[in-house]
């Protein structure tokens, strides 16, 4: 069954480096989302992505955040200088169809920011 | 504020009994219902979605949904330890681009 794949599981950093979150989609899905979630807290939506531009933003993706699709396969999460305040699971979804469509999670990838 | 609510638990049941979760939401216009389970230090897993009011049957699960109250639950039939996690509902308000809104999220302890 096809899954969406997610990487690395884990990275620690360092306070203002930059990261990149790595993520596959579903191959013939079309919408894109990253979610994380700080430990014990819900998890937050913080981007959708169709059509290779940004369809809806929250107020937590801020300037210090972006995201690419840069082939057909990859969708990644930049964080240009990391806070102490972004350590969470960060996790991927993808959907194939807008109207009644089921996102699906990938496994997630546990930022550490030091 | 568009929120999703859910009693925090835990909730603890027996093994083979019936486990039952509720969720309630803001938005009356919301059209999308979700419900995931999710195990510690995992990502949400899809169980059920449920769009038109009434009843949905998946194996154990039935998820109901009652618009008029706003409100959205989640029964697990003959309850197994490995049920133990957290449900989480998730609801696409109306107005968005398919974004899920997430309750906090019930936590199931099912015991032996």
């Amino acid at each position: 069954e096809p899954e969406v794949t997610q990487t690395p599981s884990h990275q620690v950093t360092q306070m203002g480096q930059e990261v990149i979150l790595r993520c596959v989609p579903i191959s013939n899905h079309l919408y894109f989302y990253w979610y994380r979630q700080i430990l014990g807290q819900k998890v937050e939506f913080l981007v959708s992505f169709y059509n290779n531009e940004i369809s809806e933003k929250s107020e937590i993706f801020d300037d210090q955040f972006s995201v690419e699709r840069p082939d057909g396969s990859n969708f990644t999460l930049k964080i240009r200088s990391t806070k102490l305040e972004d350590s969470a699971m960060y996790f991927c979804a993808s959907m194939l169809t807008f109207l009644g469509g089921t996102q699906y999670f990938g496994p997630g990838t546990r930022l550490l920011v030091l | 504020q568009k929120e999703v609510e859910q009693n925090s638990g835990p909730l603890s049941v027996p093994e083979g009994a019936i486990a039952s979760l509720n969720c309630t939401y803001s938005d009356r216009g919301s059209q999308s219902f979700f419900w995931y389970r999710q195990y510690s230090g995992k990502s949400p897993e899809l169980i059920m979605s449920i769009y038109s009011n009434g009843d949905k049957e998946d194996g154990r699960f039935t998820a109901q949904l009652n618009k008029a109250s706003q409100y959205v639950s989640l029964l697990i039939r003959d309850s197994q330890p490995s049920d133990s996690a957290t449900y989480l509902c998730a609801v696409v308000f109306s107005g968005g681009y398919n974004k899920l809104i997430f309750g906090a999220g019930t936590r199931l302890a099912v015991h032996p």
